[in-house]
């Protein structure tokens, strides 16, 4: 299940099943987005990216959706693995701006 | 190739001394980002660089915070007459240009603890 915890959302979920996390965008106007994971005492790591002419981008075992109805971008990871558990960050960005705006973070914790 | 690197990987220092961090970005990349992480935190912007120019350093918590680039490459992080909550993780990432569209690769971070 999905909580809130003192500080990051975390996400439980049983080991081979399909993880969905989820993220809401602040600007409208924001034509790129990111994913990244950050495993614990490491830095962020890129995963997907998605423009915003597409809605729907695939990768390894990963699919990013963006909904810019409602400003909602989600990542959803296949088959989960051990190797999965980190904490997920969306990022959106503009084209020709340097700055990105990066989500809250949500951990991803793997039952066996 | 080599990913962004940073240095020290942790440091412990005592209230009230600077410290200086440091990030070597990937070689060619013209934009370089500084963040700070609390435990159990998201990424909290500092300052951006583009070349040796820092267009945005509206991140910086306070005066005791600077930060520079030489030659297009190497940045430091300095901070002076550090606090307790100056304690978090720096990380470091670049990108092939600051124009946008374009993926930050990031550093292993600098743990930094202030005693």
């Amino acid at each position: 299940g999905e909580s809130v915890g003192l500080h990051l959302p975390t996400l439980s979920v049983q080991e081979g099943d399909n993880s969905i996390i989820n993220c809401a965008y602040s600007n409208s106007a924001s034509d790129y987005f990111i994913w990244y994971k950050q495993e614990s005492g490491k830095g962020p790591q890129f995963i997907i990216d998605i423009r915003s002419n597409m809605d729907k981008r695939q990768g390894q075992r990963v699919t990013v959706l963006l909904n810019k109805t409602v400003k909602h971008l989600s990542l959803q990871i296949a088959a989960t693995q051990p190797g999965d558990s980190a904490v997920y960050f969306c990022a959106e960005g503009l084209q020709g701006n340097y700055q990105l705006i990066w989500g809250a973070g949500t951990k991803l914790i793997i039952k066996p | 190739g080599a990913g962004v690197s940073q240095s020290p990987s942790n440091k412990v220092t005592e209230k009230g001394k600077d410290v200086e961090l440091r990030c070597d970005p990937i070689s060619g990349h013209t934009a370089l980002y500084w963040y700070r992480q609390s435990l159990g935190q998201g990424l909290e912007f500092l300052i951006y660089f583009q070349g040796n120019s820092a267009p945005d350093k509206s991140g910086l918590p306070s005066d005791r915070f600077s930060a520079e680039r030489t030659g297009g490459s190497v940045s430091t992080l300095t901070i002076q007459r550090t606090q307790q909550e100056d304690s978090a993780v720096y990380l470091c990432a670049s990108s092939l240009t600051g124009t946008g569209g374009y993926e930050q690769y990031f550093g292993p971070g600098t743990r930094l603890t202030v005693t």
